[in-house]
């Protein structure tokens, strides 16, 4: 099984400062690597695919890189509806995700 | 617009079964896999089984294996899960999930209903 490790596990980040968010990979998983968005109460959402692909109606504020074991989601500027938990998955051998990193008020 | 709809869920003692559904539109519902991913209450996310668009193949997490079975009829755009021999580490939220790539698994998943709560009682 691929092991997906997300750090940190917390992020406090003012409103309008710019959020970096890391996932690893326990071996290469290319570029078949989501992110996903989950607020209390909700689904999770799907912002960015193929690594930095973003999905459909996610606003350009949301950026994803990196390829094999190593991914960031970069957030901008953050608004106050960016407040959540954010998950990486992979999907080169079946789906596994990583533990969350919340993002949370400063 | 796509739109995924659950039901089913509820509570059920350890040994019991339960049929969960959901229902698709919005889409070309024997085009995509479909996937199956639970959460269990203040824990990450699990997938737990995935069914081509033709509903001719499935697949099943380890844990799962032998004692739940996917399902779907393409003519009702409607997804099954029939889960046999619950347990209490099967209680969780269970949402369906559409794949963003047609004909493709594994894939992103790019619509996901709102969940129904499985509740195993020990």
């Amino acid at each position: 099984e691929i092991v997906m490790t997300q750090s940190p596990a917390t992020l406090s980040v003012s409103p309008g400062e710019r959020a970096a968010l890391s996932c690893r990979a326990s071996q290469s998983v290319r570029s078949k690597l989501a992110w996903y968005q989950q607020k209390p109460g909700q689904a999770p959402r799907l912002l960015i695919y193929g690594a930095s692909t973003r999905a459909t109606g996610i606003p350009a504020r949301f950026s994803g890189s990196g390829s094999g074991t190593e991914f960031t989601l970069t957030i901008s500027s953050l608004q106050s509806e960016d407040f959540a938990v954010y998950y990486c998955q992979q999907y080169e051998i079946w789906w596994t995700f990583g533990q969350g990193t919340k993002v949370e008020i400063k | 617009e796509v739109q995924l709809l659950e039901s089913g869920g509820g509570l059920v003692q350890s040994g019991g079964s339960l049929r969960l559904s959901c229902t698709a539109s919005g889409f070309t519902f024997s085009r995509y896999a479909i996937t199956w991913v639970r959460q269990a209450p203040g824990k990450g996310l699990e997938w737990v089984s995935v069914i081509s668009g033709s509903g001719a193949s499935t697949y099943y997490t380890d844990s799962v294996e032998g004692r739940f079975t996917i399902s779907k009829d393409n003519s009702r755009n409607t997804l099954y899960l029939q889960m046999n021999s619950l347990r209490a580490e099967d209680t969780a939220i269970y949402y369906c999930a559409k794949a963003v790539e047609m004909a493709t698994i594994p894939s992103g998943l790019d619509y996901w209903g709102q969940g129904t709560l499985v509740t195993v009682s020990s």
